[in-house]
């Protein structure tokens, strides 16, 4: 299994531009999100999903659009891209609520760092 | 105030101490997580658990549901251990998780 991948690794946009953020996962998860990592603060939850078709808002939504087409690919977009959105982005997923169980493993892929200038 | 807290925020150690890294959270959870991140960036997820006590190999992690405190514990650190450590706390509310700054632990040869 590949696990958690993410695609770029590495993205410089201009203000303004529009871009996506890939993430695909090959263990069959329901649960999938998206995070970034500022410095000095802890990973804060942009979207998540909890199965195809289904994505809602976590703590900092703006300016971020997902989809969840399929259960293995949850794209991060960026409508137009601004400064405030330079960071490290995570994406991860688990297989929540398992046979009562509501709790999982986090599997985490590589990271994306992205700057905007 | 944050709604999980870690201590210390940076550690020194030299290679063979113990080591411990404590987190506190204020939310009513199903689940807490201790990860690892490699200077690389990557994240690893090292221990899940609503319940006392998980080891491997020398690693321990214990929580305290009523106190809502977490500890991670490290013996006979070595300069390989370095990374940052985080807390993430799985709310009762659902599966998100909400993450501790972290624990950047440097151990010394």
């Amino acid at each position: 299994n590949a696990g958690v991948t993410q695609t770029p690794k590495f993205q410089v946009l201009k203000t303004g531009q529009s871009m996506t953020l890939q993430c695909a996962q090959d263990m069959n998860h329901e649960y999938m999100s998206w995070y970034r990592q500022d410095p000095g603060m802890g990973l804060r939850l942009i979207h998540y999903s909890v199965g195809a078709g289904i994505t809602d808002q976590g703590e900092v939504p703006n300016g971020y659009n997902v989809s969840r087409s399929t259960t293995e690919d949850f794209p991060l977009r960026l409508l137009s891209a601004a400064p405030s959105q330079t960071s490290v982005y995570f994406c991860a997923s688990s297989r929540p609520n398992l046979l009562g169980v509501t709790y999982n493993e986090q599997f985490f892929g590589p990271g994306t760092r992205l700057t905007v200038l | 105030k944050n709604e999980v807290e870690q201590s210390p925020q940076n550690l020194t150690a030299q290679e063979g101490e113990f080591i411990t890294i404590n987190c506190s959270y204020s939310v009513g959870i199903s689940a807490l997580h201790w990860l690892q991140q490699h200077p690389g960036g990557g994240i690893v997820s090292l221990f899940m658990l609503s319940s006392g006590k998980k080891k491997h190999g020398r690693l321990i992690a214990t929580i305290n549901i009523q106190e809502k405190h977490s500890s991670l514990h490290i013996t006979a650190s070595h300069p390989r251990d370095s990374a940052v450590y985080i807390c993430a706390v799985e709310e009762t509310s659902g599966s998100r998780l909400t993450f501790g700054e972290g624990t950047q632990l440097t151990v010394n040869p």
